[in-house]
Order: structure tokens, then C-alpha cells, then sequence
């Protein structure tokens, strides 16, 4: 299996742009979530999906975020407008049903740079 | 109540030592305890996992001990190994909830 997929692996963009970051699921997976990580304040959960529903999205930290999921194999996480306090790497995740939330296979991450 | 604290944040060791990280978390309802372990550039991935029906298990060289009545666990390295040096994050977990620490970045000497 070629394990979660994200893409960009890298992005850098100015103040103000939208930015939409990619993932590819681990296949027959039915949980998706969304991390963010830096130094200052660790991994943090923004949301998770179940069966493409949103289950909790009490991470998320403002309107300028939002994540869809529209199939199995695939969901995005879009800021729009970028600020760079957004800068960070942002990681996603999936899981089976038998794991929940507690056994997650993590993707490589995308490194976002906001100037 | 959704804490999980974790300590230290960073810890060197030499090879072969026995480095140790501590969590405690305050929510009884959790009911799975993974560790994720995380290379530089790389995702987290799960380590090992204990529940809070045990107060041990081990996996090779990586040991969670747990005590239920202080709400604490900890993982255990034995025998570190440079390789061994990495980001460890704890977490608690239930049903539909999961909360990570911020993580142990742990450095062994060769």
C-alpha cells in the first residue's frame, strides 16, 4: 500500500492567498483527519471525518479554514486568506473503523511557509 | 479536562541509558493510551498502545507502564539507541476523541 498521500509536500505563498492542501487517504480507511503542527503549540487535531462526515471540527481555528471530503479517497484543506501564523506543517491522517481514532496512520505532511 | 500533559520536552540520554517520558491526563473517560513516534521530516506513527486495564506492556525495547489511580503513563526505552532519537507524542484516547501531548523531542548520544 503507498501508505496516506499529501500533496504539496511544500508551499509557500503570500499573506492573503488561498491555499489548498491535499490528501489521499490509505484505501478501504474510513476515518480522515487533519493536523497542524509547530513548535509553539505541538500537533493539533483541526478535524476528523468518518464515512466522509465531518465528525469534529472543534480544531479548527477560524472561518479561514475549511476541509472537505467529497469521496473515500480524497479530501482538502483550504485556507483562504493565508496569514503567516498559519505557517506550519500540516499532517493527514487515516484510520479504519476497527482503530477509530486512536490507531492513525500519518501522511509525510505538507510544510506551508505564509509570507 | 481534555489535557494530556506531557514531560520533559526535551531529554538527552546517552546509549544505552534509559530514557523515560511521563503523561498524565485528567479525563477518566479515556480509555486507550498510544504513543506515536516521530523521525524529523516524517509523520507520527503509532508506537505502541497500552489500555487501562494493564499496567504494563512492552514491545522489544519500548515499555508503557500505567497507574490508574494518578492518571499518569509513561514510556520506557531500554537499551537507547541513537536511532532511538526522535519526537515522542503521547495521547489519550475514547470512542470519537483523541488529545496528544506536545511531545518529547529525545536526543540519544552515540
Amino acid at each position: 500500500d503507498a501508505g496516506v498521500i499529501q500533496s504539496p509536500r511544500h508551499e509557500v505563498t503570500e499573506m492573503g492567498q488561498e491555499v489548498t492542501l491535499r490528501c489521499k487517504p490509505i484505501s478501504g480507511h474510513d476515518y480522515l483527519f487533519w493536523y497542524r503542527q509547530t513548535m509553539m503549540r505541538g500537533l493539533e487535531l483541526l478535524i476528523y471525518f468518518n464515512n466522509n462526515v465531518p465528525i469534529d471540527d472543534s480544531g479548527m481555528p477560524e472561518d479561514r479554514f475549511s476541509a472537505k471530503m467529497p469521496n473515500a479517497s480524497f479530501s482538502t484543506l483550504k485556507i483562504q486568506p493565508s496569514e503567516p501564523r498559519d505557517s506550519a506543517v500540516y499532517f493527514c491522517a487515516s484510520g479504519t473503523s476497527g482503530g477509530g481514532v486512536s490507531r492513525q496512520y500519518f501522511g509525510p505532511g505538507t510544510r506551508l511557509t505564509v509570507t | 479536562q481534555q489535557q494530556v500533559k506531557q514531560s520533559p520536552q526535551s531529554l538527552i540520554v546517552q546509549k544505552g541509558g534509559i530514557p523515560i517520558i511521563n503523561c498524565a491526563y485528567e479525563n477518566t473517560a479515556f480509555d486507550y493510551f498510544p504513543w506515536y513516534q516521530q523521525f524529523p521530516g516524517k509523520g507520527p506513527a503509532l508506537l505502541i498502545a497500552i489500555r487501562p486495564d494493564v499496567s504494563e506492556k512492552k514491545e522489544g525495547r519500548f515499555t508503557i507502564s500505567f497507574n490508574k489511580s494518578a492518571k499518569q503513563f509513561s514510556l520506557h526505552i531500554m537499551d537507547s539507541q541513537p536511532g532511538d532519537s526522535a519526537t515522542y507524542f503521547c495521547a489519550a484516547s475514547r470512542d470519537d476523541k483523541i488529545i496528544f501531548g506536545k511531545g518529547t523531542r529525545l536526543h540519544i548520544l552515540p
